[in-house]
């Protein structure tokens, strides 16, 4: 079983919703993502945050802003969102922002929490 | 040309059939190589994960990699039911993510196991 939890699993919202996807692991990771995944294609990288503070941001819409309250928890706050941006949002940890897979660092990913935008 | 490129399937085998995915890259840099399995409407899971050539064992899965061809494959041996998913292919040049070098994925293959 996967060791990052995400909440809610699903999510319906209105376009002028305030809503929030929140992510919590207790691997002792130092490094958070944020993927979007739509329907049929590969995920696609959001954010990124190590060690609490925001490494990357993958040229994202301000609709959507994430929080890294500590080490174990990520939020993703949503905001005046599109039916577009509708999809499978999925939380990940590493290690650390450097991910060395010789000692066993990789990626690992939650269960998703499913948006869709009404 | 796109950076990774995986067939999307789908593709249908008998239970106990050996199962072949494959990706193949345009990035010479790329040394990490991942498999992940998807199971529909749930996240991705790592299957697999290698570093620069060679191949890697575990239990009925067995992941190569061909740098000099830029060809990985992920090979299923005794393929149950339970296997039928998408299989995504994931690749890196540098062992973090900074811009320009995160974790770029395959689009999947589905894979569909008949008992």
């Amino acid at each position: 079983d996967t060791e990052v939890t995400q909440t809610p699993k699903h999510l319906v919202m209105g376009m002028t919703n305030k809503k929030s996807l929140k992510c919590e692991q207790h691997m002792g990771h130092r490094a958070m993502y944020w993927y979007k995944q739509k329907a049929k294609k590969p995920p696609e990288l959001m954010f990124v945050y190590s060690y609490e503070k925001l490494s990357i941001n993958e040229s994202v819409p301000s609709r959507f802003s994430p929080e890294c309250p500590n080490s174990s928890l990520l939020n993703l706050h949503l905001h005046a969102l599109q039916p577009e941006d509708s999809a499978l949002y999925l939380c990940a940890s590493s290690q650390d922002k450097r991910w060395t897979l010789s000692s066993g660092n990789t990626i690992y990913f939650g269960e998703g929490s499913w948006l869709t935008v009404v | 040309q796109k950076e990774v490129e995986q067939d999307p399937g789908p593709l249908s085998v008998p239970e106990g059939a050996i199962v072949s995915l494959n990706c193949t890259y345009s990035n010479s840099a790329f040394q990490y190589f991942m498999w992940y399995r998807q199971y529909s409407r749930k996240g991705p899971e790592l299957l697999m994960y290698t570093y620069s050539s060679g191949n890697k064992e575990d239990g009925r899965f067995t992941a190569q990699v061909d740098k000099s061809s830029k060809y990985i494959s992920l090979f299923i041996r005794d393929s149950q039911p339970s296997d039928s998913a998408t299989y995504l292919c994931a690749m890196s040049a540098a062992g973090w993510n900074q811009a320009g070098t995160a974790l770029i994925f395959g689009k999947g293959t589905t894979l569909s196991v008949s008992s």
